[in-house]
């Protein structure tokens, strides 16, 4: 069965450093999108990206990230200037149409 | 006012137990209606869309109500493997996702 995957799984980084997340989505969805999940807290919405452009983003979103689909398969998100509140659990998600699916995540642990 | 409430639980059920979990949804306009599972430290699961005819996929039945804003899904003959946290999410169309806080169930032998 196609999944979504997510490199790395943990990241470990800097105050300040710049990080790439990566995320290959189920190869023939359309819909892809960007979750963050704070430890204990709810799930986030941050992204989604249809068509090589930003469909919607949250409030959260700002100019300290970016996404890219620099190829047919890979979906990145990367954050800049990371800081100690960046430190979550990122999620990718890759949809047909309406269903998401979801990637294992990558944990990013900002000191 | 919440985008999406749930009860956060938990709820403490035994084995063969039925349980019900809620949620409401504050923007009128959304289109499309879901249940995840989620198991500690893992990724969301898709566990079944809501439509407002209701659906069934074994032991769980999910409807919607419209009208009330309200999603509930019903979970028939608990098991242990049910254990987890279960999240209401409603897509409020343009592809903008929100998700609840979930609701946490631990099924007991």
């Amino acid at each position: 069965e196609p999944e979504v995957t997510q490199t790395p799984s943990h990241q470990v980084t800097q105050m300040g450093q710049e990080v790439i997340l990566r995320c290959v989505p189920i190869s023939n969805h359309l819909y892809f999108y960007w979750y963050r999940q704070i430890l204990g807290q709810k799930v986030e919405f941050l992204v989604s990206f249809y068509n090589n452009e930003i469909s919607e983003k949250s409030e959260i979103f700002d100019d300290q990230f970016s996404v890219e689909r620099p190829d047919g398969s890979n979906f990145t998100l990367k954050i800049r200037s990371t800081k100690l509140e960046d430190s979550a659990m990122y999620f990718c998600a890759s949809s047909p149409f309406d269903e998401q699916y979801f990637g294992p995540g990558t944990r990013l642990t900002v000191t | 006012r919440k985008e999406v409430e749930q009860d956060p639980g938990p709820f403490n059920v035994p084995e063969g137990a039925t349980v019900a979990f809620n949620c409401t949804y504050s923007n009128s306009a959304s289109q499309s209606f879901f249940w995840y599972r989620q198991d500690c430290r893992k990724e969301p699961k898709l566990l079944m869309s809501v439509y407002s005819s209701g659906n069934e996929d074994g032991r769980f039945t999910a409807q919607l109500n419209r009208a009330s804003q309200y999603i509930s899904l019903l979970i028939r003959d608990s098991k242990l493997s049910d254990s987890a946290t279960y999240l209401c999410v409603v897509d409020t169309g343009g592809f903008k996702t929100i998700f609840g806080a979930g609701t946490r169930l631990f099924v007991k032998a």
